[in-house]
């Protein structure tokens, strides 16, 4: 069965700094992975996504993530935190012919200190 | 181009009653799943239909049901309210039914059971 876990439930940065979002994953077959971000009282939005290809994958608000097969691992990173970058993170996995199902994360809040 | 809708924003229901919850898809998208997302939880997947017919479902109950329109818009119904459905529901739609594409999530109904 697939699974995502998160490593850290809430991590904190400067302002600046570099940002790390740890994700592993299980999946029998190759998968497809997302980070996704949700701000306060709103939906998820699509950061980045990996289904073939390049395994860095580059996203929206300087946002990159790397698929390592070796490590079953897809962090998310960013060279510099911006104060709007605080948020909820999410990691999701899914299959091919999988009907849609997502299996997300239980999250990673972030927060950016001044 | 829209995004996607989903009606109402809040809603409070008593333990045993019924609720629908409504999302209207982004244009041009044929695909809709539905996720649960319990505070401080990842989202669940619940159902996904694709040109109107169920194509995937998860652990969720019967009382869990679905309906996709013929405009692609969707509702979630949900009997017999339980207090652990307190929750934030997500509807989330696609072009097309392979995950690969990505899902534009909308910003969610927030039910609370009493």
């Amino acid at each position: 069965a697939q699974s995502v876990t998160q490593l850290g439930s809430h991590v904190s940065v400067s302002e600046g700094a570099l940002v790390l979002l740890r994700c592993n994953y299980s999946s029998s077959v190759p998968p497809y992975l997302f980070w996704y971000v949700q701000y306060p009282n709103q939906g998820l939005q699509l950061l980045l996504k990996y289904t073939t290809g390049a395994t860095l994958v580059k996203g929206i608000n300087g946002f990159e993530a790397e698929f390592k097969k070796s490590e079953t691992s897809f962090h998310l990173t960013k060279p510099s935190a911006h104060m709007s970058d605080a948020a909820e993170y999410f990691c999701a996995v899914s299959e091919q012919n999988q009907g849609g199902k997502l299996i997300f994360g239980q999250g990673t809040e972030l927060s950016v200190k001044p | 181009e829209t995004g996607v809708t989903q009606s109402p924003t809040h809603l409070i229901k008593t333990r045993g009653q019924q609720v629908t919850l409504r999302c209207s898809s982004q244009s041009g998208h044929n695909t809709v799943s539905w996720y649960q997302q319990a505070l401080g939880q990842g989202p669940q997947f619940i159902f996904q239909y694709y040109r109107e017919e169920e194509n995937g479902r998860g652990n969720f109950p019967p009382r869990f049901s679905g309906l996709q329109f013929p405009n692609y818009s969707s509702e979630l119904n949900v009997n017999a309210l339980e207090l652990d459905d307190s929750a934030l529901y997500l509807c989330a739609s696609s072009r097309d039914d392979r995950v690969a594409y990505g899902y534009t999530f909308g910003s969610g109904t927030r039910l609370t059971v009493v």
